[in-house]
């Protein structure tokens, strides 16, 4: 039962261009969402997160931007870097926080 | 550096053995998960410790168990192995199982049975 998906297993996006990632859920009591990055032989690292109360938050070239109507999430990295390929895994929390439900990942591929 | 250490990097064994995974969280953190990423799988939630008491299971096999010392360090057991557990072992911890606060990983511990 995935009540976390990402239907995009990989992206391809040129330097200096903006990436959006995207993430559905099917849960509607999820209220707290995550963003991780992953490289190779690394655990996931945080990026941002975004709690239910809010569209929109964002850090630096990173925004999140949560559509609960359509429980919908999405990353957008702005502008890519070479640097941002890496895997990326979004997650969602329920009211106790105490399970995280993750994505299968997206492979971001920032081309030169 | 995430601050949270994982033992071994790397173990291969063999079908019905045993073996301890073993997990050193942050400092300060009380909470700590585990979850199992099998080949090119999302993340699946296997069980969460707070402060030494079990707070959350996910799809943790009864073949495997873990636990949470007084030191906070935790440990994963997994028995009687099959094919089907080779996989790369997450560790995480958090502030507080309860908060709103994200969880922070360490590096994984790539377990292969053959």
């Amino acid at each position: 039962d995935q009540q976390v998906k990402q239907n995009s297993p990989s992206l391809s996006v040129q330097e200096g261009r903006i990436s959006i990632l995207n993430c559905d859920y099917t849960n509607s009591m999820f209220d707290y969402f995550l963003w991780y990055k992953k490289y190779p032989a690394e655990g996931p690292t945080f990026l941002i997160s975004i709690s239910s109360i809010k569209d929109k938050n964002e850090d630096g070239r990173f925004t999140v931007f949560l559509n609960k109507s359509a429980k919908h999430l999405s990353l957008h990295i702005v502008p890519s870097q070479p640097g941002d390929s890496a895997v990326y895994f979004c997650a969602a929390s329920l009211y106790n926080f105490n399970k995280f439900y993750f994505g299968s990942g997206t492979k971001l591929n920032v081309k030169p | 550096d995430s601050g949270v250490t994982q033992t071994p990097k790397h173990l291969i064994t063999a079908t019905g053995q045993r073996v301890t995974l073993r997990c050193s969280p942050r400092s300060g953190d009380l909470s700590v998960y585990w979850y199992q990423q099998s080949l090119d799988q999302g993340l699946q939630f296997l069980i969460q410790y707070y402060n030494g008491e079990e707070r959350a299971k996910g799809n943790i096999l009864e073949r495997f168990s873990a636990q949470q010392f007084p030191d906070l360090h935790s440990e994963l057991n997994l028995s009687s192995l099959e094919l089907g557990d080779s996989a790369l072992y997450f560790c995480a911890s958090s502030v507080d199982g309860g908060l709103a606060s994200p969880l922070h990983f360490g590096n994984g511990t790539r377990l292969t049975v053959t």
